[in-house]
């Protein structure tokens, strides 16, 4: 199957800080999506992004579909952005295949 | 509601119990997921339905565990005999379309067998 991998792992930044997280996907999909999982564990949906560019206040994402990755920046970064962030992507049979995640930690 | 809802959000059970764990998506999603998340770890699918149709059941972990949605609205993940390494958090996720675009999940059962 699919595999999706995302960098870092973790990351800790300085409040105002900006940040660019990374998903490379192993074959071509259908769809992208990016999703923030808070303290108590609620994905939210950041981007349904199968491939181009879209902003969304202090964060934007892009998909290359070509090269098979995508990423998402993050600028002026608050505490309440802390949690895990993961792309997620679809390539066959609706399901979504998951990235293990990139932690951040926003410090005041 | 205005999003995926699950019911309960916390359950505790003791190895060899049956639990069943409840999703009600978004009202008019057509298609619904079930996926598992493991601490530590991204959500792994489990089993998609189409409406009332169960289109596939390819991620079940093991014939413990049951999936249905009757009249192609609310779904139930039913888990029989209960073994601990079935503890995790079980996430529902729905869809407006067919083909599961853009897919809003629930906030989760996280499920403790002892």
């Amino acid at each position: 199957g699919i595999q999706v991998e995302q960098s870092p792992p973790d990351l800790i930044l300085q409040e105002g800080a900006n940040s660019t997280l990374r998903c490379n996907f192993s074959d071509s999909v259908n769809n992208l999506q990016w999703f923030h999982q808070n303290p108590w564990g609620q994905l939210i949906n950041l981007f349904y992004i199968p491939s181009g560019t879209k902003q969304n206040g202090r964060l934007s994402a892009t998909t290359v579909a070509t090269e098979r990755y995508s990423l998402l920046y993050i600028s002026s970064s608050q505490t309440t952005d802390s949690g895990v962030y993961f792309c997620a992507v679809e390539a066959s049979g609706s399901r979504l295949t998951f990235g293990e995640g990139t932690q951040l930690t926003v410090n005041p | 509601g205005a999003g995926v809802s699950q019911s309960p959000r916390y359950k505790v059970a003791k190895r060899g119990q049956d639990v069943a764990l409840r999703c009600d998506p978004i009202s008019g999603h057509v298609s619904l997921f079930w996926y598992q998340q493991a601490l530590g770890q991204g959500p792994e699918f489990l089993t998609y339905f189409q409406n009332e149709a169960q289109l596939d059941k390819s991620g079940l972990p093991s014939d413990r565990f049951f999936a249905e949605r009757p009249e192609g609205s609310v779904s139930t993940l039913k888990i029989q005999r209960t073994q601990q390494e079935d503890s995790a958090v079980y996430l529902c996720a729905s869809s407006l379309d067919v083909w599961g675009v853009e897919q809003y999940f629930g906030p989760g059962t996280r499920l403790t067998v002892t």
